[in-house]
This record gives structure tokens, C-alpha cells and sequence, in this order.
């Protein structure tokens, strides 16, 4: 157990819909990550917080966004959700900004339909 | 364009026997080079984490090697258990300014059969 949590474990919904994955992070660690893993492909990521600050930008959608709150926790929103959308969603964190130990959660899968 | 390529794209091996993967990157300039096992469906979990200057990192029956001169890097795998089983993936942190993302490779998935 890494120590990170993310909820739900599931999501299933429909094109066009918007939902929102959960992320805590480990205690006292300030950075969250959030990466994007497709069918039989490498993890991308796609944003980097540190203590409530977008720190690093990946390959994410304008369609896609995130925030980190005063407790840490951070929450990734997809809207206007098409079936290639469909994928393992991860959350990471770190003590500092390098990002040298990074501590994944369990993912979010989502189906779009 | 920085880039982590791995080989094989898959193995499979029997349970007791040994297996070595590949790591190639043309990150530059080059700060770490990590190792995860991924487990389907679950988050990675790290191995080993290597700067330029180690050429040898053990984790128990994993041992990672580095060549920062030729830019490669292998995982060797001894004594393989079926719980190896899983994706092993190669990421690459480079030293400079936006170079400072991780850049993850395919991975190698791994299949130990009894």
C-alpha cells in the first residue's frame, strides 16, 4: 500500500459526460501527479501540483483539468468525454517538486461508452 | 525529442530462470533513470532509482545496471517467480528546465510460467 488513495475505483459513463477523479496523497507529501494510461500503452502524464500550484504540464486535453486543494487532495475533471477517453487514470505523490520518489495510487479506471 | 525505448516488447520465461531487460533513451542532459513494476491493473511501484554517476543498483533479486555513456540501461531478474509476472517499465528524468519530466517508456511485459 503506497499510501495514496484515489477514488472511485470505477467509473462508467457515457460520451459527452463530465466526471471527477479524487486523489489523496501520501501524508505530507506535496506534490500530486496525475498520469493517463490507454489500452497497451505507456503512462502519460498530464499535470504536476506542488502545495496548491500547477507546477508541470504534460500532454493535457484543454477538455481536461485539475486542482489541488488547501488539504492536499487534488481532483482531476474530464468534460466532454469521448470513447478514447477511456483509460487507467493515476495519481502520484512526492514529498518535494523534483519528483524523484514518486508513490502511485491504485487508478481510476473509466469506461466511456 | 527525448525518448525511452525498451526491449522486448514481451517475454515470457519459466518460473526459476533468468531474464535481463532493455532500456535505451536519448534523454539529454540525463539527472535519473528509474525502474517500476506495474502489476495489471495496479499502480506502478518503484525498483530501483539510478543518477548518472551509479552503475549498479540491487533490489533484492532485481539489479539494475546504467551505462550513462551509451545510454542504456538493463533490469536483470534472478531466480524468476511467478509473482514477477507484470509490466517493467523504464523512465527517464533529464537534468534541465522542461527536461526535467519524467519520460516513460512502453515497458516490457513479463510472463513467468510454472
Amino acid at each position: 500500500d503506497s499510501g495514496v488513495t484515489q477514488t472511485p475505483k470505477h467509473l462508467i459513463t457515457a460520451t459527452g459526460q463530465r466526471v471527477t477523479l479524487r486523489c489523496s496523497p501520501r501524508s505530507g507529501d506535496l506534490s500530486v501527479y496525475w498520469y493517463q494510461q490507454s489500452l497497451d500503452q505507456g503512462l502519460q502524464f498530464l499535470i504536476q501540483y506542488y502545495n496548491g500550484e500547477e507546477r508541470a504540464k504534460g500532454n493535457i486535453l484543454e477538455r481536461f483539468s485539475a486542482q489541488q486543494f488547501p488539504d492536499l487532495h487534488s481532483e482531476l475533471n474530464l468534460s466532454s468525454l469521448e470513447l478514447g477517453d477511456s483509460a487507467l487514470y493515476f495519481c502520484a505523490s512526492s514529498p518535494g517538486t523534483s519528483g524523484y520518489e514518486q508513490y502511485f495510487g491504485p487508478g481510476t479506471r473509466l469506461t466511456v461508452t | 525529442k527525448n525518448q525511452v525505448e525498451q526491449s522486448p516488447q514481451s517475454l515470457i520465461i519459466l518460473e526459476g530462470k533468468n531474464c535481463t531487460l532493455q532500456c535505451n533513451y536519448t534523454v539529454s542532459p540525463f539527472s535519473n533513470l528509474r525502474w517500476y513494476k506495474q502489476d495489471t491493473g495496479r499502480g506502478p511501484v518503484s525498483l530501483t532509482i539510478m543518477t548518472f554517476s551509479e552503475n549498479t543498483k540491487s533490489n533484492g533479486r532485481y539489479t539494475a545496471t546504467l551505462d550513462a555513456d551509451t545510454k542504456q540501461s538493463s533490469l536483470h531478474i534472478t531466480a524468476s517467480q511467478l509473482s514477477d509476472s507484470a509490466s517493467y517499465i523504464c523512465v527517464v528524468m533529464g537534468n534541465a528546465g522542461n527536461n526535467r519530466k519524467l519520460i516513460w517508456g512502453l515497458g516490457t511485459s513479463l510472463a513467468v510460467n510454472p
